[in-house]
C-alpha cells in the first residue's frame, strides 16, 4: 500500500522555525521527484517546492525562497521541508506528494497543519 | 507568482457533460500542458490526469483532457454525484521555474 505520512506541523510564532517530514512507503521513492504543496484554510492549492530524484535540483515558490529548504534522504525514503522565518501567510495544511508531469501526484499524503500566530 | 485562470464555479445536471477550463500563457499551459487534480472537501487532492493526459490507475475514463494553445480543458462525461468537488489545474512555468496552480473550479452536480 502506498503511503505518504507527513509530520512536524504545529503552532509557531512569527519568525520561528519548523521542520516538516514525510515518510514514504509502498512505492519506489527514488524514481520520483517529490514536492510540497500547501493549502491555506478555505483557499486553493499552492505549490511550494520540489526536488529531483537525486536531490541535486530544487525549485521554490518565490515567496519562500531563502526561508524554506527542501531536502530528501533516499536511504530513509523521506522528504523534508525546513521552514525558517515563518510568517502568518505561511499558515496552511502542507501536503507531501510525488511529482511526475504534475505539480502533485499520483501519490499524496494527508497533510500536516502549520499555524503561524502569536 | 501569477497563477492560471479557472472559472470559480460550474453547475451541470446529473449524467450531463461538464467542461472545465484553465487559461495560462505560452510559458506555462501553452508550453507543456496542464495537469488536473480533484479535491473533495476535507480530503487531499487526487491526480486525475497528468500534463500528458495520462490517467493514473483507478481513474475513470469519464475524465479526459485536451489543450488548445494556452487553454487546457477537463471534460467529465456522465456526471455522477461523487464528481461534485473542487478541480485544480497545474502547469510548469518555464519563466518562473515553478509549478503554478489555477484558483480552482467548484463543480456542482444538480
Amino acid at each position: 500500500e502506498v503511503q505518504l505520512v507527513e509530520s512536524g506541523g504545529g503552532l509557531v510564532q512569527p519568525g520561528g522555525s519548523l521542520r516538516l517530514s514525510c515518510a514514504a512507503s509502498g512505492f519506489s521513492f527514488t524514481t520520483y521527484w517529490m514536492t510540497w504543496v500547501r493549502q491555506a484554510p478555505g483557499k486553493g492549492l499552492e505549490w511550494v517546492a520540489n526536488i529531483r530524484q537525486d536531490g541535486g535540483l530544487k525549485f521554490y515558490l518565490d515567496s519562500v525562497k531563502g526561508r524554506f529548504t527542501i531536502s530528501r534522504d533516499n536511504a530513509k525514503n523521506s522528504l523534508y521541508l525546513q521552514m525558517n522565518s515563518l510568517r502568518a501567510e505561511d499558515t496552511a495544511l502542507y501536503y507531501c506528494a510525488t511529482s511526475r508531469d504534475t505539480a502533485g501526484g499520483p501519490y499524496w499524503g494527508q497533510g500536516t497543519m502549520v499555524t503561524v500566530s502569536s | 507568482q501569477a497563477g492560471l485562470t479557472q472559472p470559480p464555479s460550474v453547475s451541470k445536471g446529473l449524467r450531463q457533460t461538464a467542461t472545465l477550463t484553465c487559461t495560462g500563457n505560452n510559458k506555462n499551459v501553452g508550453y507543456e500542458g496542464a495537469a488536473w487534480v480533484q479535491q473533495h472537501q476535507g480530503h487531499p487532492p487526487k491526480l486525475l490526469l497528468d500534463r500528458n493526459h495520462n490517467r493514473p490507475s483507478g481513474i475513470s475514463e469519464r475524465f479526459s483532457a485536451s489543450r488548445s494553445g494556452s487553454t487546457a480543458s477537463l471534460t467529465i462525461t456522465g456526471l455522477q454525484p461523487e464528481d461534485e468537488a473542487d478541480y485544480y489545474c497545474s502547469a510548469w512555468d518555464s519563466t518562473l521555474s515553478a509549478w503554478v496552480f489555477g484558483g480552482g473550479t467548484r463543480l456542482t452536480v444538480l
